[in-house]
């Protein structure tokens, strides 16, 4: 079946610094990757879409100076966490979605993203 | 627009007892429909999905759900619980034909399984 890895799986940083989380489809294209963000026992926000090759579309609230999500191949996402606070701590969870008529997104193991 | 309702945010069952994880969709075109598990400090597992074709639907692990589209619903039953399937579960729905494979989850609900 459809791989999606991410990098790192949990990272602790400092307030003010920032932070890239990789997402990655191993063994197919994927066209568009989404990102979410779990809070603690709840369920996942979309936080963005993004098409390979194309700018990020970010859902209402989420400030795209801060989230910034870079789609520059058709296996590699990234969302970099900019000048991080301790209310950006949560649970950041990728998918990809290929060319699939079933427009199935797999999903990545997560990161755990602790700020100081 | 499109949006799903899991009834009971928490499930508590006896280990070989019926589960039954409770789904309403709303949605303005034919749906897509997934059941996804997530266990703790985890990412998302699909259970299965309901595209077309047969409204019952088998997946991982013994579950299966029925897409029942006078109801707007879609179930999630396991005949016999197993201390394994403690975990969160999620109800998905994608609407295809206008947001393509954007998905829109319930709340979850989490199960518990007693000894």
């Amino acid at each position: 079946g459809a791989v999606v890895s991410q990098h790192p799986s949990r990272v602790i940083c400092k307030s003010g610094t920032s932070v890239k989380i990789e997402c990655r489809s191993l063994d197919f294209q994927a066209t568009t990757m989404f990102w979410y963000r779990q809070f603690p026992k709840k369920s996942l926000m979309l936080m963005a879409t993004s098409n390979e090759g194309s700018k990020a579309t970010y859902e209402q609230g989420v400030e795209k100076d801060k989230f910034l999500i870079n789609h520059a191949s058709l296996t590699l996402s990234t969302l970099t966490v900019t000048s991080a606070h301790p209310e950006d701590s949560s649970f950041y969870i990728c998918s990809a979605s290929g060319t699939s008529a079933t427009y199935e997104q797999y999903f990545g193991p997560g990161t755990r993203l602790t700020v100081t | 627009a499109q949006s799903v309702t899991q009834l009971g945010s928490h499930v508590s069952v006896s280990e070989g007892a019926l589960v039954l994880l409770r789904c309403n969709y709303s949605s303005s075109v034919p749906p897509y429909l997934f059941w996804y598990v997530q266990y703790p400090n985890q990412g998302l597992q699909l259970l299965l999905k309901y595209t077309t074709g047969a409204t019952l639907v088998k997946g991982i692990n013994g579950f299966e759900a029925e897409f029942k589209k006078s109801e707007t619903s879609f179930h999630l039953t396991k005949p016999s619980a197993h201390m394994s399937d403690a975990a969160e579960y999620f109800c998905a729905v994608s609407e295809r034909e206008t947001s393509g494979s954007r998905l829109t989850f319930g709340e979850g609900t989490q199960l518990t399984v007693n000894p």
